[in-house]
């Protein structure tokens, strides 16, 4: 079993909707959690991370689940410029990263 | 200009040969890192490096060395290239000071190709 696995989309959503996804992990124990953006053949570029509590930046939430070991990432509101790779990224218990393959968005003019 | 660089972006080369990637970064970060991507997998780590006497092997460090120059360069090579080492390499950098990584700072990537 995958450490970090991600639904790999494509989710393809209008503009000015709502999509979301999970990310589930496999180590009850993982300390940390993330959401990295990748624009394709770009680089990853650190979204937000994800606390305990549930965060939120602008249109982006992010949730932890811990008791079903998963995380989420809701966008509203989508725009042309969310169309992107979204990678799960979970900090073990020996402070390494471990990464999913990605969730792919494409927003629809 | 890219705080993180990566040279070359795009390389082609055959079965056998040795290839050395390049990574040169301008954040004063300690801490630099190798990974690489493959479709339908999460990036891995190749090998890391807390400072330039420290050397770590990541998961799949197999077929691969790196060398820590100085704080700002860190360079990956493939000593006999192999078809499946075909795949986008990334260099990433982070400062955080205790052993915990947060924000990954990430090259633009190198694209390799082994025929």
């Amino acid at each position: 079993r995958k450490e970090v696995e991600q639904d790999p989309g494509p989710f393809n959503v209008p503009e000015g909707a709502t999509v979301a996804f999970n990310c589930t992990y496999s180590n009850s124990a993982s300390q940390s959690f993330f959401w990295y953006r990748q624009d394709c053949r770009k680089e990853p570029k650190l979204l937000m991370s994800v606390y305990s509590s549930g965060n939120e930046d602008g249109r982006f939430t992010a949730q932890l689940n811990r008791a079903s070991q998963y995380i989420s990432l809701l966008i509203r509101d989508s725009k042309l410029s969310d169309s992107a790779t979204y990678l799960c990224v979970v900090k073990r218990t020996d402070y390494k990263l471990s990464f999913g393959a990605g969730t792919t968005v494409t927003v629809r003019a | 200009d890219a705080d993180v660089t990566q040279t070359p972006r795009n390389r082609i080369t055959k079965t056998g040969k040795r290839i050395m990637l390049e990574c040169s970064q301008t954040k004063g970060h300690d801490r630099m890192y190798w990974y690489r991507q493959d479709p339908g997998l999460g990036l891995r780590l190749i090998y890391y490096s807390f400072d330039v006497k420290d050397i770590n092997k990541g998961e799949i460090s197999d077929g691969y060395s790196v060398s820590r120059q100085a704080q700002a360069k860190f360079s990956l090579s493939l000593e006999s290239a192999i078809p499946n080492q075909t795949a986008l390499y990334f260099c990433a950098t982070s400062e955080t000071p205790d052993r915990a990584p947060r924000e990954l700072f990430f090259g633009e990537g190198s694209r390799l190709t082994v025929l």
